[in-house]
Protein backbone atom coordinates (compact mmCIF):
# COMPACT_ATOMS: atom_id res chain seq x y z
CA UNK A 1 0.00 0.00 0.00
CA UNK A 2 0.61 3.59 -0.17
CA UNK A 3 3.14 4.81 2.23
CA UNK A 4 2.70 8.82 4.06
CA UNK A 5 5.29 10.02 5.70
CA UNK A 6 5.15 13.51 7.66
CA UNK A 7 8.04 15.85 8.76
CA UNK A 8 8.43 17.02 11.28
CA UNK A 9 6.92 15.06 13.84
CA UNK A 10 6.60 17.54 16.87
CA UNK A 11 6.64 21.08 17.23
CA UNK A 12 6.83 23.49 19.04
CA UNK A 13 5.96 27.50 17.80
CA UNK A 14 6.02 30.60 20.03
CA UNK A 15 2.88 32.66 19.11
CA UNK A 16 3.28 34.71 15.62
CA UNK A 17 5.49 32.52 14.02
CA UNK A 18 5.82 30.80 10.39
CA UNK A 19 5.83 27.04 9.95
CA UNK A 20 5.88 24.60 7.05
CA UNK A 21 4.74 21.01 7.47
CA UNK A 22 5.92 18.57 4.84
CA UNK A 23 4.00 15.02 3.55
CA UNK A 24 5.63 12.96 1.59
CA UNK A 25 3.62 9.92 -0.37
CA UNK A 26 5.47 6.76 -1.76
CA UNK A 27 3.30 6.71 -5.19
CA UNK A 28 0.78 8.81 -7.48
CA UNK A 29 -2.13 9.36 -5.66
CA UNK A 30 -5.23 11.22 -7.19
CA UNK A 31 -6.86 12.19 -3.83
CA UNK A 32 -4.99 14.42 -0.75
CA UNK A 33 -6.55 15.64 2.45
CA UNK A 34 -4.99 17.98 5.54
CA UNK A 35 -6.46 17.84 9.13
CA UNK A 36 -6.15 19.95 11.85
CA UNK A 37 -6.84 17.01 14.92
CA UNK A 38 -7.91 19.99 17.99
CA UNK A 39 -7.21 19.18 21.57
CA UNK A 40 -10.83 18.05 21.82
CA UNK A 41 -10.14 14.57 19.40
CA UNK A 42 -12.49 16.74 16.41
CA UNK A 43 -10.98 16.08 13.03
CA UNK A 44 -11.17 19.44 11.01
CA UNK A 45 -11.15 19.31 7.07
CA UNK A 46 -8.07 21.83 6.01
CA UNK A 47 -7.70 21.41 2.67
CA UNK A 48 -8.56 18.86 -0.19
CA UNK A 49 -5.69 19.36 -2.63
CA UNK A 50 -4.47 16.17 -5.12
CA UNK A 51 -2.73 19.22 -7.02
CA UNK A 52 -2.27 23.15 -7.55
CA UNK A 53 -2.35 25.23 -4.65
CA UNK A 54 -5.22 26.50 -2.17
CA UNK A 55 -5.43 29.15 0.73
CA UNK A 56 -7.50 29.51 3.62
CA UNK A 57 -6.79 32.60 5.65
CA UNK A 58 -3.75 32.14 7.69
CA UNK A 59 -3.27 28.80 5.89
CA UNK A 60 -2.22 27.54 2.87
CA UNK A 61 -1.42 23.97 1.10
CA UNK A 62 0.91 23.18 -2.17
CA UNK A 63 0.80 19.74 -3.49
CA UNK A 64 3.24 18.69 -6.38
CA UNK A 65 1.77 15.54 -6.80
CA UNK A 66 4.47 14.71 -9.61
CA UNK A 67 7.37 14.79 -6.80
CA UNK A 68 4.96 12.77 -4.24
CA UNK A 69 4.92 15.61 -1.96
CA UNK A 70 2.32 18.21 -0.42
CA UNK A 71 3.78 20.94 2.28
CA UNK A 72 1.12 22.89 4.50
CA UNK A 73 1.89 26.93 5.73
CA UNK A 74 0.97 28.21 8.43
CA UNK A 75 1.67 31.58 9.16
CA UNK A 76 1.52 34.03 12.56
CA UNK A 77 0.51 30.95 14.61
CA UNK A 78 -2.28 30.79 16.74
CA UNK A 79 -2.26 28.91 20.27
CA UNK A 80 -5.86 27.63 18.68
CA UNK A 81 -3.52 26.16 16.04
CA UNK A 82 -2.36 23.40 18.30
CA UNK A 83 -2.94 19.85 18.11
CA UNK A 84 -2.09 17.16 15.39
CA UNK A 85 -1.98 17.61 11.72
CA UNK A 86 -2.39 14.68 8.99
CA UNK A 87 -2.09 14.17 5.90
CA UNK A 88 -4.18 11.74 3.92
CA UNK A 89 -4.02 10.15 0.77
CA UNK A 90 -6.06 8.02 -1.46
CA UNK A 91 -5.86 6.42 -5.00
CA UNK A 92 -9.47 6.58 -5.95
CA UNK A 93 -11.50 2.94 -6.86
CA UNK A 94 -15.51 2.58 -7.37
CA UNK A 95 -15.46 1.73 -3.82
CA UNK A 96 -15.11 4.85 -2.86
CA UNK A 97 -11.79 7.07 -1.22
CA UNK A 98 -9.73 4.72 1.66
CA UNK A 99 -7.88 7.62 2.67
CA UNK A 100 -3.98 6.35 4.40
CA UNK A 101 -2.96 8.39 7.30
CA UNK A 102 0.16 9.71 7.90
CA UNK A 103 1.64 9.60 11.43
CA UNK A 104 0.76 13.04 12.03
CA UNK A 105 2.80 16.25 13.27
CA UNK A 106 1.74 17.30 16.51
CA UNK A 107 2.12 21.09 17.12
CA UNK A 108 2.16 23.05 19.96
CA UNK A 109 1.78 27.47 19.90
CA UNK A 110 2.88 28.97 23.16
CA UNK A 111 2.01 31.75 23.98
CA UNK B 1 -26.53 20.80 11.45
CA UNK B 2 -23.70 17.98 11.96
CA UNK B 3 -23.14 16.55 8.93
CA UNK B 4 -21.34 13.24 9.99
CA UNK B 5 -22.65 11.98 13.83
CA UNK B 6 -21.43 9.39 15.79
CA UNK B 7 -23.33 7.89 19.19
CA UNK B 8 -22.08 7.34 22.08
CA UNK B 9 -19.12 9.79 21.87
CA UNK B 10 -17.96 7.48 24.88
CA UNK B 11 -17.90 3.89 25.84
CA UNK B 12 -17.11 2.36 28.63
CA UNK B 13 -17.49 -1.62 28.53
CA UNK B 14 -16.52 -5.09 30.09
CA UNK B 15 -14.06 -7.35 27.81
CA UNK B 16 -16.39 -10.24 26.43
CA UNK B 17 -19.36 -7.67 25.88
CA UNK B 18 -21.02 -7.42 22.48
CA UNK B 19 -21.23 -3.24 21.51
CA UNK B 20 -22.34 -1.02 18.97
CA UNK B 21 -21.68 2.21 17.57
CA UNK B 22 -23.94 4.09 15.17
CA UNK B 23 -22.93 6.76 12.19
CA UNK B 24 -25.35 8.61 10.31
CA UNK B 25 -24.58 11.48 7.99
CA UNK B 26 -26.56 14.30 5.96
CA UNK B 27 -24.77 15.05 3.36
CA UNK B 28 -26.35 13.07 0.70
CA UNK B 29 -23.05 10.86 0.56
CA UNK B 30 -22.63 6.82 -1.04
CA UNK B 31 -19.69 6.27 1.01
CA UNK B 32 -19.05 5.45 4.12
CA UNK B 33 -16.20 4.52 6.43
CA UNK B 34 -14.72 3.68 9.82
CA UNK B 35 -11.68 4.33 10.79
CA UNK B 36 -9.22 3.20 14.21
CA UNK B 37 -7.07 5.32 16.13
CA UNK B 38 -5.13 4.08 18.47
CA UNK B 39 -3.26 5.25 21.61
CA UNK B 40 -0.57 6.57 19.65
CA UNK B 41 -2.88 8.89 17.22
CA UNK B 42 -2.44 6.64 14.68
CA UNK B 43 -5.23 6.53 12.03
CA UNK B 44 -6.04 3.15 10.28
CA UNK B 45 -9.10 2.62 7.48
CA UNK B 46 -10.68 -0.40 8.87
CA UNK B 47 -14.00 -0.39 6.45
CA UNK B 48 -15.19 1.65 3.28
CA UNK B 49 -18.85 0.61 2.27
CA UNK B 50 -21.38 1.56 -0.74
CA UNK B 51 -24.17 0.15 -1.97
CA UNK B 52 -22.06 -2.50 -3.71
CA UNK B 53 -19.63 -3.29 -2.05
CA UNK B 54 -17.88 -3.51 1.05
CA UNK B 55 -14.44 -3.66 1.51
CA UNK B 56 -12.58 -4.24 4.76
CA UNK B 57 -9.35 -3.69 5.47
CA UNK B 58 -7.57 -7.55 5.91
CA UNK B 59 -5.60 -6.72 9.40
CA UNK B 60 -9.45 -6.16 11.17
CA UNK B 61 -10.75 -8.86 13.14
CA UNK B 62 -13.79 -10.78 12.36
CA UNK B 63 -15.22 -9.61 15.44
CA UNK B 64 -15.81 -6.08 13.95
CA UNK B 65 -19.05 -5.90 11.33
CA UNK B 66 -20.58 -2.76 10.19
CA UNK B 67 -24.15 -2.67 9.33
CA UNK B 68 -26.04 -0.32 7.36
CA UNK B 69 -29.32 -0.19 7.14
CA UNK B 70 -29.70 2.74 4.18
CA UNK B 71 -26.85 4.72 2.92
CA UNK B 72 -27.41 7.48 5.31
CA UNK B 73 -26.25 4.96 8.14
CA UNK B 74 -23.25 2.83 8.68
CA UNK B 75 -23.20 1.19 12.36
CA UNK B 76 -20.28 -0.62 13.84
CA UNK B 77 -20.98 -4.05 15.23
CA UNK B 78 -18.08 -5.52 17.75
CA UNK B 79 -18.46 -9.24 19.48
CA UNK B 80 -16.54 -10.26 22.08
CA UNK B 81 -14.50 -7.11 22.94
CA UNK B 82 -11.05 -6.87 24.20
CA UNK B 83 -8.49 -4.62 25.92
CA UNK B 84 -6.99 -4.21 22.57
CA UNK B 85 -10.20 -2.66 20.91
CA UNK B 86 -9.89 0.52 23.35
CA UNK B 87 -9.57 3.04 20.88
CA UNK B 88 -11.02 6.28 19.07
CA UNK B 89 -13.00 4.72 16.62
CA UNK B 90 -14.01 7.87 13.06
CA UNK B 91 -16.49 7.23 10.98
CA UNK B 92 -16.91 9.06 7.59
CA UNK B 93 -18.21 9.81 4.31
CA UNK B 94 -18.00 10.69 0.86
CA UNK B 95 -19.31 10.73 -2.52
CA UNK B 96 -19.25 7.48 -4.64
CA UNK B 97 -16.33 6.00 -6.66
CA UNK B 98 -13.76 8.37 -8.31
CA UNK B 99 -13.02 10.91 -5.50
CA UNK B 100 -14.66 13.31 -3.24
CA UNK B 101 -13.15 14.71 -0.34
CA UNK B 102 -14.04 12.91 3.35
CA UNK B 103 -15.80 14.60 6.16
CA UNK B 104 -15.55 13.01 10.02
CA UNK B 105 -17.66 12.47 12.71
CA UNK B 106 -16.33 13.33 16.35
CA UNK B 107 -15.72 10.14 17.08
CA UNK B 108 -16.18 7.57 19.67
CA UNK B 109 -14.04 6.59 22.73
CA UNK B 110 -14.13 3.02 23.21
CA UNK B 111 -12.74 1.60 26.85
CA UNK B 112 -12.65 -2.00 27.34
CA UNK B 113 -12.14 -3.35 31.02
Amino acid sequence: GIQVEQSPPDLILQEGANSTLRCNFSDSVNNLQWFHQNPWGQLINLFYIPSGTKQNGRLSATTVATERYSLLYISSSQTTDSGVYFCAVSRNNNAGNMLTFGGGTRLMVKP
Amino acid sequence: DTAVSQTPKYLVTQMGNDKSIKCEQNLGHDTMYWYKQDSKKFLKIMFSYNNKELIINETVPNRFSPKSPDKAHLNLHINSLELGDSAVYFCASSRQGGGGELFFGEGSRLTVL
